[in-house]
């Protein structure tokens, strides 16, 4: 069974103050480890898919990285708006396993 | 449409009556999923369906849950007889290509979600 493990599970940062989120994952046959962001009252929103190891992908003040067994997601001088959970997924067959998230939560 | 589109946004129900959830996907999406989502978790895997076909149930808790999609675009979520456990958010997703393709376009797109409360 796929299992994905997301830390820490609540992150508090001032403005500007850069800082990474982990995902660790199993998963038999990886075919993408997708990252989300969902706001309060919101399904998750899109951000990234990454496929195999050493692959990186950048959006904004977000930046993901990938290896073979983990994850991390930087976020580099935060704003407030970027305040939200932020979700990973692995995919091992057609579904996706969510991690249960990490929440943000950026200070002016 | 525009986006995942899902009704009603908020549902409270009393212990035992039967609900019904609707998702309408994006327009030819071939793929729809369900999940659930407890507060403060992450999404849970329910059910898959690929066109009108349901090939996966494994995540349906119980058989008071039940799902369908019967002309392959709007899907119903039902849960009979609910229970105070029921209470989450039920979330939908569809995506364009089937589920099995590793393709980079095969990103699941969710909707708002169905807030269940049961007293």
């Amino acid at each position: 069974e796929d299992q994905v493990t997301q830390s820490p599970e609540a992150l508090r940062l001032q403005e500007g103050e850069s800082s990474s989120l982990n995902c660790s994952y199993t998963v038999s046959g990886l075919r993408g480890l997708f990252w989300y962001r969902q706001d309060p009252g919101k399904g998750p929103e899109f951000l990234f898919t990454l496929y195999s190891a050493g692959e990186e992908k950048e959006k904004e003040r977000l930046k993901a990285t990938l290896t073979k067994k983990e994850s991390f997601l930087h976020i580099t001088a935060p704003k407030p708006e970027d305040s939200a959970t932020y979700l990973c997924a692995v995919r091992g067959d057609y579904k996706l396993s969510f991690g249960a998230g990490t929440t943000v939560t950026v200070r002016a | 449409g525009a986006g995942v589109s899902q009704s009603p946004r908020y549902k409270v129900a009393k212990r035992g009556q039967d609900v019904a959830l609707r998702c309408d996907p994006i327009s030819g999406h071939v793929s729809l999923f369900w999940y659930q989502q407890a507060l403060g978790q992450g999404p849970e895997f329910l059910t898959y369906f690929q066109n009108e076909a349901q090939l996966d149930k494994s995540g349906l808790p119980s058989d008071r849950f039940f799902a369908e999609r019967p002309e392959g675009s709007v899907s119903t979520l039902k849960i009979q007889r609910t229970q105070q456990e029921d209470s989450a958010v039920y979330l939908c997703a569809s995506s364009p290509d089937r589920g099995s393709l590793p393709s980079g376009a095969n990103v699941l797109t969710f909707g708002a979600g169905s807030r269940l409360t049961v007293l």
